[in-house]
């Protein structure tokens, strides 16, 4: 069965460092996004990305954050300079094309910055 | 944007027990997916339900959309199934670009 993966599955990381995520989407699927969940909290909905450009983006993804599909698998999100609060469970998911359809998750990585 | 409540918060039940976790809504849905979140913090899809009933073993689904609520059945629970259950519906009339989640269900199955 297809599945969104995502590499690594922990990193640890000194404030301040620059991290990427990433993510290699269902092969078919067109949408793609980033949510993050800190300890303990609900799921929260950072980007949305379709036909090579943010479609949509939280409050929370600020200038920190970037998103980018540089070749026709990978999905990365880049954090410039982590602080302490980025600390959270990433998640990536896809999903076929926008509107009824399901969304996929990966099993996401765990960032942790010390 | 869209308002989710999830009920109860937490919910410690014997194994072989039933249970229904119930999702509230704000706004009107095209669609509604639930999830598991394990002990590892990976999300698995359950169900994805615009409507009506689904049924995947042991566990079913029901959205009432015009009433604004949604509702997943476990039965005969086992230790597998502790972990935290969302539902997530969509934004309103704009299809499956961004899911909202809920606070969910902390369900937790003692031997």
């Amino acid at each position: 069965e297809p599945e969104v993966t995502q590499t690594p599955s922990h990193q640890v990381t000194q404030m301040g460092q620059e991290v990427i995520l990433r993510c290699v989407p269902i092969s078919n699927h067109l949408y793609f996004y980033w949510y993050r969940q800190i300890l303990g909290q609900k799921v929260e909905f950072l980007v949305s990305f379709y036909n090579n450009e943010i479609s949509e983006k939280s409050e929370i993804f600020d200038d920190q954050f970037s998103v980018e599909r540089p070749d026709g698998s990978n999905f990365t999100l880049k954090i410039r300079s982590t602080k302490l609060e980025d600390s959270a469970m990433y998640f990536c998911a896809s999903s076929e094309a926008p509107g009824r359809t399901e969304a996929f998750f990966g099993q996401g990585t765990r960032l942790t910055v010390v | 944007g869209i308002q989710v409540e999830q009920s109860p918060p937490d919910l410690i039940l014997q194994e072989g027990a039933n249970s229904t976790l119930r999702c509230n809504f704000s706004d009107s849905v095209n669609n509604l997916q639930w999830f598991h979140q394990n002990p590892w913090g990976q999300l698995i899809n359950l169900f994805y339900i615009p409507s009506g009933t689904k049924q995947n073993g042991r566990l079913s689904a029901t959205t009432v959309a015009t009433e604004r609520y949604s509702l997943l059945y476990i039965s005969s629970s086992q230790t597998t199934d502790s972990g935290v259950y969302f539902c997530a519906p969509p934004r309103p009339n704009f299809g499956n670009e961004k899911l909202t989640f809920g606070t969910g269900t902390r369900l937790t199955i003692i031997p």
